[in-house]
């Protein structure tokens, strides 16, 4: 069975570019959640998608937005990137919405982005 | 709001030197506590969830405990491929909030 994956696993964007990472959630995982990690810290939350429908959003501007798609997997979009965006961005699916996840939240290897 | 503290920050150990990681936290209605483990440049690998004060859990070398305030990742004689970054994270009203992690190192 494949896993979370994430494309692309690395990017190079300029400040005031925009971005858009994709992630296809594990096969039969209906919600989909972004963090982003900056180096040396653990992973932020910045959204929640379950069944297409935002369920949370974290402490983060509106340059960021994201979308579901029918199929599952998600975007996440980034606007007027800044330096401080450098991060690697991560997606998790679960098979469960606002619900307890018992066996966790199912991790990609995540986005590498560099603000330059 | 939901916090999470892990300590120490580093910890370096001699192959087969056991110790424990620990994890802080305030939540409102604890749902779950994870832990994951985290190789570098990748994404965390879900290792344990815990749901109630006195619960515990197993696998290999690592037992993780939970009390009302804190939980413990103990890991038992280590290897050198155990050196990773262990990152705990709680579930309550909100999605997971993460602590910054223990990066651990094991010496051969």
């Amino acid at each position: 069975d494949a896993g979370v994956t994430q494309s692309p696993t690395h990017l190079i964007k300029t400040r005031g570019q925009h971005v858009t990472l994709r992630c296809s959630p594990i096969s039969g995982h209906k919600s989909v959640s972004w963090y982003q990690q900056v180096l040396g810290q653990g992973p932020q939350f910045i959204f929640q998608y379950y069944e297409k429908e935002e369920r949370g959003r974290g402490n983060f501007p509106d340059r960021f937005s994201a979308r579901q798609f029918p199929n599952y997997s998600s975007e996440l979009n980034v606007n007027a990137l800044l330096l401080g965006d450098s991060a690697l961005y991560l997606c998790a699916s679960s098979s469960e919405g606002q619900g307890l996840a018992y066996y966790g939240y199912t991790f990609g290897s995540g986005t590498r982005l560099t603000v330059v | 709001e939901d916090q999470v503290t892990q300590s120490p920050e580093a910890l370096r150990l001699q192959e087969g030197e056991s110790s424990s990681l620990n994890c802080s936290y305030t939540v409102s209605g604890l749902r779950g506590l994870f832990w994951y483990r985290q190789d570098p440049g990748k994404g965390p690998e879900f290792l344990f969830t815990l749901y109630s004060a006195g619960e515990e859990k197993e696998k290999e070398r690592l037992k993780a405990t939970l009390t009302k305030k804190e939980s413990f990742l103990h890991i038992t004689a280590p290897k050198p491929e155990d050196s990773a970054t262990y990152l705990c994270a709680v579930q309550g009203n909100t999605p997971l909030v993460f602590g910054k992690g223990t990066r651990l190192s094991v010496i051969a």
